[in-house]
């Protein structure tokens, strides 16, 4: 069965400093997604990607924030100054196309992100 | 009024018995909803799709109620490996189907 791919699975990094986080999504999917879930709190959702641009972003996608799809397969997160509260679970999610029933997204495994 | 809200449980429930959880959402022009189920430290994994018809996949059924605007998810003859957290996610007012989330119900299975 098709899945989404995260890596790397953990990073930790110092505050300041730049992280890319990457995501392999299902490969006939079309809109693609980064959430993430802070320990001990509820999934957030922070961007949406259709058709090579960000279609939706959450206040909490700010500029510290981007994506971006290098190539056909690859979805990447940048957080470009990490801070202590960036530290959390962030989970990549793909969909195929909309219509009740194939709206479902999947989801990646995610990767930890600690912030030190 | 939070957008999507769940009651975080714990519910403590013997192997075998029956529970139900509700899941409420303010926005009435919603119109996918879901229950996924997470396990600690790992991502969320599609449990169902919520239907205005409701639907029944094996001990589980979900139901959706527009008027009251809550969703609900029944477990039958729960196993202990249903032992997890449940999360209602319904989509928010983007054009892309973005999920907007509860904090989730943990369920505990005893034997």
């Amino acid at each position: 069965e098709p899945e989404v791919t995260q890596t790397p699975s953990h990073q930790v990094t110092q505050m300041g400093q730049e992280v890319i986080l990457r995501c392999v999504p299902i490969s006939n999917h079309l809109y693609f997604y980064w959430y993430r879930q802070i320990l001990g709190q509820k999934v957030e959702f922070l961007v949406s990607f259709y058709n090579n641009e960000i279609s939706e972003k959450s206040e909490i996608f700010d500029d510290q924030f981007s994506v971006e799809r290098p190539d056909g397969s690859n979805f990447t997160l940048k957080i470009r100054s990490t801070k202590l509260e960036d530290s959390a679970m962030y989970f990549c999610a793909s969909r195929a196309l909309a219509g009740s029933s194939t709206d479902t997204q999947y989801f990646g495994p995610g990767t930890r992100l600690t912030v030190l | 009024r939070k957008e999507v809200e769940q009651d975080p449980g714990p519910f403590n429930v013997p192997e075998g018995a029956t529970v139900a959880f509700n899941c409420t959402y303010s926005n009435s022009a919603s119109q996918s909803f879901f229950w996924y189920r997470q396990d600690c430290r790992k991502e969320p994994k599609l449990l169902m799709s919520v239907y205005s018809s409701g639907n029944e996949d094996g001990r589980f059924t979900a139901q959706l109620n527009r008027a009251s605007q809550y969703i609900s998810l029944l477990i039958r003859d729960s196993k202990l490996s249903d032992s997890a957290t449940y999360l209602c996610a319904v989509n928010g007012l983007g054009s892309n189907y973005q999920l907007i989330w509860g904090a989730g119900t943990k369920l505990i299975i005893k034997p």
